[in-house]
C-alpha cells in the first residue's frame, strides 16, 4: 500500500534553534519528493521537489535529504523563525498523483 | 503574478443546501485537482481534470460533483452538504509530466455546514 508517515506528529522548537522533521514512504514507483509548508488556513506552498536521484536541496533555511534506498526524507530548518510555525507536510508522487502524509505541526516560541 | 484563485475563502452552508466552490488559475495549467482537507489530516483527492478529462477517485462520494467549463475555471459542486463535508476544500493545477508536474494550490475555501 502507498503510504507516506512523518514524525514527530508535532514539535516545539525556541526561535534560533535547528530541527528536523522526517518522512518514511513506502510509495512505488517513484517518480518524486516534495515538502510542503501550509500556514493555518491557506493552501500548501512548496519548499523543494527531488528526485530519485537528488540526495539534497536546498531552499534558503530549509534542506530537504533523500535516501531512495531506505525510502526516507528529512527537511532540516536551519535558524528557525516565528514564521516557520506552520504544517510541513511530505508527499510522494507517483505517476500524475500524489501521496501525502499527515503532516508534522512545527511551533516556534520566542 | 500568475496564480491559483479561490472563491469564497469563507463559505457557510445549512445541512443539505447545494454549495458551489469555484477556482480559477491563470498558469494556463492542464491538470485541475480538487482536494478535501479536514482538521489536523492530509489533503484528500476527490477529482482532478486533464484538460477536458475527468478522473474521479474510487471513494468520492456522489454528492460531489465537478465542472471545467474552460481551462482557467473549475467549479466543485455539494449537491446536499452534510456535517461531515465541513472541511477546507483546497485547488491545485499542474502541467502533466515530470519534475513539471508540481502542483499549485490555492488558498483553500473553508466550508462550514450548519
Amino acid at each position: 500500500k502507498n503510504q507516506v508517515e512523518q514524525s514527530p506528529q508535532s514539535l516545539i522548537i525556541l526561535e534560533g534553534k535547528n530541527c528536523t522533521l522526517q518522512c518514511n514512504y513506502t510509495v512505488s514507483p517513484f517518480s518524486n519528493l516534495r515538502w510542503y509548508k501550509q500556514d493555518t488556513g491557506r493552501g500548501p506552498v512548496s519548499l523543494t521537489i527531488m528526485t530519485f536521484s537528488e540526495n539534497t536541496k536546498s531552499n534558503g533555511r530549509y534542506t530537504a535529504t533523500l535516501d531512495a534506498d531506505t525510502k526516507q526524507s528529512s527537511l532540516h530548518i536551519t535558524a528557525s523563525q516565528l514564521s516557520d510555525s506552520a504544517s510541513y507536510i511530505c508527499v510522494v508522487e507517483y505517476g500524475n498523483k500524489l501521496v501525502f502524509g499527515a503532516g508534522t505541526i512545527l511551533r516556534v516560541k520566542s | 503574478d500568475a496564480m491559483v484563485i479561490q472563491n469564497p475563502r469563507y463559505q457557510v452552508t445549512q445541512f443539505g443546501k447545494p454549495v458551489t466552490l469555484s477556482c480559477s488559475q491563470t498558469l494556463n495549467h492542464n491538470v485541475m485537482y480538487w482536494y478535501q482537507q479536514k482538521s489536523s489530516q492530509a489533503p484528500k483527492l476527490l477529482f482532478h481534470y486533464y484538460d477536458k478529462d475527468f478522473n474521479n477517485e474510487a471513494d468520492t462520494p456522489d454528492n460531489f460533483q465537478s465542472r471545467r467549463p474552460n481551462t482557467s475555471f473549475c467549479f466543485l459542486d455539494i449537491r446536499s452538504p452534510g456535517l461531515g463535508d465541513a472541511a477546507m476544500y483546497l485547488c491545485a493545477t499542474s502541467r502533466p509530466g515530470g519534475l513539471s508536474s508540481e502542483q499549485f494550490f490555492g488558498p483553500g475555501t473553508r466550508l462550514t455546514v450548519l
